[in-house]
């Protein structure tokens, strides 16, 4: 149990698009999303956090406007990066938790992104 | 704010051997959890072993293992037999009973077990 998944696992878009990114947990219902980047050999730094159907709280330094994050239905948020420049090229993970008692969080497999 | 220090950016061990990944904290509060988890190449999250701050007895899962030090604020991972697939990233991480699931994490420490 405990499954979340993340779609797609790579993506190579070009300077100037947008791309979406969704995050699903498969077998619970979660509360809480958490969307990390984490760039290679570093740790995972958390950009925002989001529940179902309000507004995600993001991090100091992220741009919200640039990193558009969803929590429409309570297994289900998108993070979208819009007009994407090759710095946002990264290692996107996003984790889901179900229970506010053990803050056990459960993590997607990762989406590799590369801007051109 | 919490803070987690993992000082040992790379460590390796003989496979069958034992080894100790050191992690300090630092924070105010006195009800949190501690997390280890393991990242793969896979890249993966893996969850390692939990304890929870007001437990005094260590937790263990199988080879696994931690010493955790609540003065000390420091909460360190025994592995124990070693085997090739403990090859990864292990990651310290922090989580208040008031921070809404929110974790703190650790810079890492890549572990390399060799044959």
């Amino acid at each position: 149990g405990a499954v979340v998944s993340q779609h797609p696992s790579r993506v190579i878009c070009k300077s100037g698009t947008s791309v979406k990114i969704e995050c699903r947990s498969l077998d619970f219902q979660a509360t809480t999303m958490f969307w990390y980047r984490q760039f290679p050999k570093q740790s995972l730094m958390l950009m925002a956090t989001s529940n179902e159907g309000s507004k995600a709280t993001y991090e100091q330094g992220v741009e919200k406007d640039k990193f558009l994050i969803n929590h429409a239905s309570l297994t289900l948020s998108t993070l979208t990066v819009t007009s994407a420049h090759p710095e946002d090229s990264s290692f996107y993970i996003c984790s889901a938790t179900f229970t506010s008692v053990s803050n056990e969080q459960f993590f997607g497999p990762g989406t590799r992104l590369t801007v051109l | 704010a919490q803070t987690v220090t993992q000082s040992q950016p790379e460590m390796s061990v003989q496979e069958a051997e034992t080894v100790t990944l050191s992690c300090t904290y630092d924070t105010s509060e006195n009800n949190y959890y501690l997390f280890w988890y393991k990242q793969p190449p896979s890249r993966q999250m893996i969850l390692v072993i939990r304890q929870e701050a007001y437990k005094q007895q260590n937790a263990t899962e199988n080879r696994f293992s931690v010493n955790f030090q609540k003065a000390a604020k420091s909460f360190s991972l025994k592995i124990s037999d070693s085997q090739l697939g403990d090859t990864a990233m292990y990651f310290c991480a922090f989580a208040s009973y008031n921070a809404g699931n929110m974790l703190t994490f650790g810079g890492g420490t890549r572990l390399m077990v060799k044959p």
